[in-house]
């Protein structure tokens, strides 16, 4: 159907609180990716799911950062005991074929703010 | 660490003029793609070009690859306002994750 959603598209929390973030890939698309922006930045990688495995998670900056994703379909990025340097854009992508030309349709992101 | 490096960082240009980005890597690739990113919004993919390509058109961008160079370059021709928007290299790897640079900022003045 449409394209990738991410919701919320706006989270403002306290520092210490835990936030989950959705996201909901285009449908058939197998493989689905977390990054983190910040302002003005590039793409951090955090990382990757094939289905419902993670082959590749080498990108959460710590323990706090996890993600599951069932059913192959939707994802979640929840991130416990949030600190201010946790503020960023918070991007999903998916893909049809990671393996070969893996080009990749982004969501509009979850703007996280920590106080 | 970041395989796409984007120059310049910031680009401004005037409606009508051509703009050229560039973009240099360090490892070897199976394909280089350019994604653009408009403000508040996630990326859309422009154009990817594979490794045992030179140079590939769409419109009106036309990206060349040197692999000898480990060196891509997006031109946008007769730019227009609604080009304004980031632009980000992004190269394949391990995993088949992508590694996107830090982007180039295009400004299109009407």
């Amino acid at each position: 159907g449409a394209g990738v959603s991410q919701s919320p598209s706006n989270k403002v929390t306290e520092k210490g609180k835990d936030v989950e973030l959705r996201c909901d890939p285009i449908s058939g698309h197998t493989a689905l990716y977390w990054y983190r922006q910040s302002l003005g930045q590039g793409l951090e990688f955090l990382i990757y799911f094939q289905g419902n495995s993670a082959p590749d998670k080498s990108g959460l900056p710590s323990d706090r950062f996890s993600a599951e994703r069932t059913g192959g379909s939707v994802s979640t990025l929840t991130i416990q005991r949030t600190q201010q340097e946790d503020s960023a854009v918070y991007l999903c992508a998916s893909s049809f074929e990671p393996g070969v030309r893996n080009i990749q349709y982004f969501g509009a992101g979850t703007r996280l703010s920590v106080l | 660490s970041q395989q796409g490096e984007e120059d310049p960082q910031a680009l401004s240009i005037q409606e009508g003029e051509n703009a050229t980005m560039n973009c240099s890597y360090k490892t070897s690739i199976n394909n280089l793609q350019w994604y653009r990113q408009n403000s508040g919004r996630g990326l859309v993919h422009l154009i990817l070009i594979r490794s045992n390509e030179r140079e590939k058109h769409s419109g009106r961008l036309r990206v060349t690859l040197d692999t000898s160079k480990k060196s891509s370059s997006l031109l946008i021709t007769a730019s227009r306002a609604a080009d304004t928007a980031s632009y980000f290299c992004a190269t394949d790897g391990a995993n088949s994750k992508l590694t996107f640079g830090k982007g180039i900022t295009l400004s299109v003045r009407p």
